[in-house]
């Protein structure tokens, strides 16, 4: 597609439920990343792809979460027993090299109650 | 500990007017900055960006300035239109460290008012 698609665009978890949240860059994007981002703050560095290779996941908030791009396109970030600090946008941003040419998709929305 | 700061919450600016959002940063390992624009509900769409080695960069109504010294950029827009209303995002990188990281302030919400 055009720009990067995440889904569901909104996800509401009962606490301690699992969550999985996709995202699929644009084709030919090697570089995958994902971002939280809290209500009144600006997005904070979750994970960082190359391909299928997991680069860097220094940002991941605990071992709850999990981030995966298997064939090296699609990625999902899964949150394990999810809790209420976890309520955030996540986004998800492709790039054919570093920084230079970032594109966001519209990020998910998870809300747990 | 905020490496990136935005400390203007809102600026409400006249159509026509310039708008200047400002942006401080503390690691002096950054190296490259980055503007971003965001609406409700949509992503962060990239806007415009610097490195280091300039103290300026323009690219139509928008232009960034860098004062490495005072570890300060700038955002102008001129002229401002109501379209530009959104939360501007600054955002900074160590390229010489992990070179895909971005850094973000908290933003900044801009009303440009007709």
């Amino acid at each position: 597609g055009a720009g990067v698609s995440q889904s569901p665009r909104y996800k509401v978890a009962k606490r301690g439920q699992d969550v999985a949240l996709r995202c699929d860059p644009i084709s030919g994007h090697v570089s995958l990343f994902w971002y939280q981002q809290a209500l009144g703050q600006g997005p904070e560095f979750l994970t960082y792809f190359q391909n299928e290779a997991q680069l860097d996941k220094s940002g991941l908030p605990s071992d709850r979460f999990f981030a995966e791009r298997p064939e090296g396109s699609v990625s999902t970030l899964k949150i394990q027993r999810t809790q209420q600090e976890d309520s955030a946008v996540y986004l998800c941003a492709s790039s054919f090299d570093r920084v230079a040419g970032y594109t966001f998709g519209s990020g998910t929305r998870l809300t747990v109650v | 500990d905020q490496q990136v700061k935005q400390n203007s919450p809102s600026l409400s600016v006249q159509e026509g007017r310039i708008s200047i959002l400002n942006c401080d940063y503390t690691n002096s390992m950054f190296d490259y900055f980055l503007w971003y624009k965001k609406y409700p509900a949509e992503g962060p769409t990239f806007l415009i960006s610097i490195s280091s080695i300039k103290d300026k960069n323009e690219d139509g109504r928008f232009t960034v300035f860098l004062n490495k010294s005072a570890k300060h950029l700038s955002l102008h827009i001129v002229p401002s239109q109501p379209g530009d209303s959104a939360v501007y995002f600054c955002a900074a990188s160590d390229s010489g460290g992990s070179n895909y990281k971005l850094t973000f302030g908290k933003g900044t919400l801009l009303t440009v008012n007709p």
